[in-house]
């Protein structure tokens, strides 16, 4: 246990559906972080948030994709009219404000869009 | 263009035997390379973490190399157990960036038998 969480673990909705992820960093960071990984790949940046502030998006975040992190602590990301395409693991992570920026991994959201 | 590549894309062996895993990148400019454990359906997990100074570290049983001339890395697995079968992943950090500060290989699956 990295001390991140996430929840729900797996979501399984129907195409159109919304759906909302949470994330829950570890106290103390600052930085939040959301991947996605589908199966045979590396995470693929999404987002970015230092305190609530969303200081960067992947061109990978279409405007079906939003994320939040309004009190500087939990996050949230929500995807609009879901699509096939959509079915991936969504990670979390959260570092501090280090010289090595480490990140810690929660335990990801495994959704599956039908 | 930022990449990281690693090879073989998977391994299979025999518990008890040693294993090395390769990693290869172009990433400018340097500042970190980390090797993460990821087990399925679970969140990366850090077993080292290198600097451009660093040729070696280790974590247990892994130990890593870099030699940061080459730009190559590996991960070296000693007396593999059956709980070492996972995804491991090579990770390369940018300097002075944040958000897309992380480039993340495809991952090596490593199965181990009995």
């Amino acid at each position: 246990d990295t001390g991140v969480s996430q929840d729900p673990r797996h979501k399984i909705t129907k195409r159109g559906q919304n759906v909302t992820f949470r994330c829950d960093p570890i106290s103390e960071h600052n930085r939040l972080y959301w991947y996605r990984q589908t199966l045979g790949q590396g995470p693929e940046f999404l987002t970015y948030f230092q305190n609530e502030a969303q200081l960067e998006k992947s061109r990978l975040l279409s405007d079906r994709f939003s994320a939040e992190r309004p009190k500087g602590s939990f996050s949230t990301l929500e995807i609009q009219r879901t699509e096939q395409g959509d079915s991936a693991m969504y990670l979390c992570a959260s570092s501090s404000a280090g010289t090595f920026n480490e990140q810690f991994f929660g335990p990801g959201t495994r959704l599956t869009v039908l | 263009k930022n990449q990281v590549e690693q090879s073989p894309q998977s391994l299979i062996i025999l518990e008890g035997k040693n294993c090395t895993l390769q990693c290869n990148y172009t990433v400018s400019p340097f500042s970190n390379l980390r090797w993460y454990k990821q087990d399925t359906g679970r969140g990366p997990v850090s077993l080292t973490i290198m600097t451009f100074s660093e040729n070696t570290k280790s974590n247990g049983r892994y130990t890593a190399t870099l030699d940061a001339d080459t730009k190559q890395s590996s991960l070296h697995i000693t007396a593999s157990q059956l709980s070492d079968s996972a995804s491991y992943i090579c990770v390369v950090s940018a300097a002075n960036q944040a958000g897309t500060a992380l480039i993340f290989g495809k991952g090596t699956t490593l199965s181990v038998s009995s």
